[in-house]
């Protein structure tokens, strides 16, 4: 089975900030990762698939990169609406999964 | 827009049964795969369950296969989730959700539905 492992599992910033959220894969699943965002109360809502590719309305300060096992999601400038827990998957219907989240707080 | 409110979540003593539903409308339900998530309280996501559009294929990890059954009624717009001998440990927020990929046995969800909760408790 494949495992997603991100990091950091929690993270505390400012407004304006650059923030970062690794996913690393415990084996190879080459440009198949996407990453949701889930704010408190409400549904995921996806943002990148194929690692890079925005969904539709998704601002472009979120980008995501990497391949093989390892993952990032980038959001270039930290807004109060981006405070919110953040997951990857792997989309693979015979292995998909989950990463544990990310949750990003204001400082 | 596309929508998807789900129902049936509840109480339920542990070895019960539960069926969620799932409808659907602003898209052609039977265009698309259809998937089950669930939530245990303050933890992450967790797969359940995936269905193709036509419903002749079924995808389930090993974790919960035997247990629960993914179904749906196209005529109706509808998906189900049919759970039997429920423990504690499958209290949960059940999502619903869209497949909105375009290529085979990749699924990536959206949108989801708002969840129903089911509580498993004597």
């Amino acid at each position: 089975d494949i495992q997603l492992t991100q990091s950091p599992s929690f993270l505390s910033a400012s407004v304006g900030d650059r923030v970062t959220i690794t996913c690393r894969a415990s084996q190879g699943i080459s440009s198949y990762l996407a990453w949701y965002q889930q704010k408190p109360g409400k549904a995921p809502k996806l943002l990148i698939y194929f690692v890079s590719t925005l969904q539709s309305g998704v601002p472009s300060r979120f980008s995501g990169s990497g391949s093989g096992t390892e993952f990032t999601l980038t959001i270039s400038s930290l807004q109060p609406e981006d405070f919110a827990t953040y997951y990857c998957q792997h989309p693979d219907i015979y292995q998909l999964t989950f990463g544990g989240g990310t949750k990003v707080e204001i400082k | 827009e596309e929508q998807l409110l789900e129902s049936g979540g509840g109480l339920v003593q542990p070895g019960g049964s539960l069926r969620l539903s799932c409808a659907a409308s602003g898209f052609t339900f039977s265009s698309y795969a259809m998937s089950w998530v669930r939530q245990a309280p303050g933890k992450g996501l967790e797969w359940i369950s995936t269905i193709s559009s036509s419903g002749g294929s079924t995808y389930y990890p090993d974790s919960m296969k035997g247990r629960f059954t993914i179904s749906r009624d196209n005529s109706r717009n509808t998906l189900y989730l049919q759970m039997n001998s429920l423990r504690a440990e499958d209290t949960a927020l059940y999502y619903c959700a869209k497949d909105q990929s375009w290529i085979q046995n990749l699924n990536w969800f959206d949108p989801w539905g708002q969840g129903t909760l089911v509580t498993v408790s004597s």
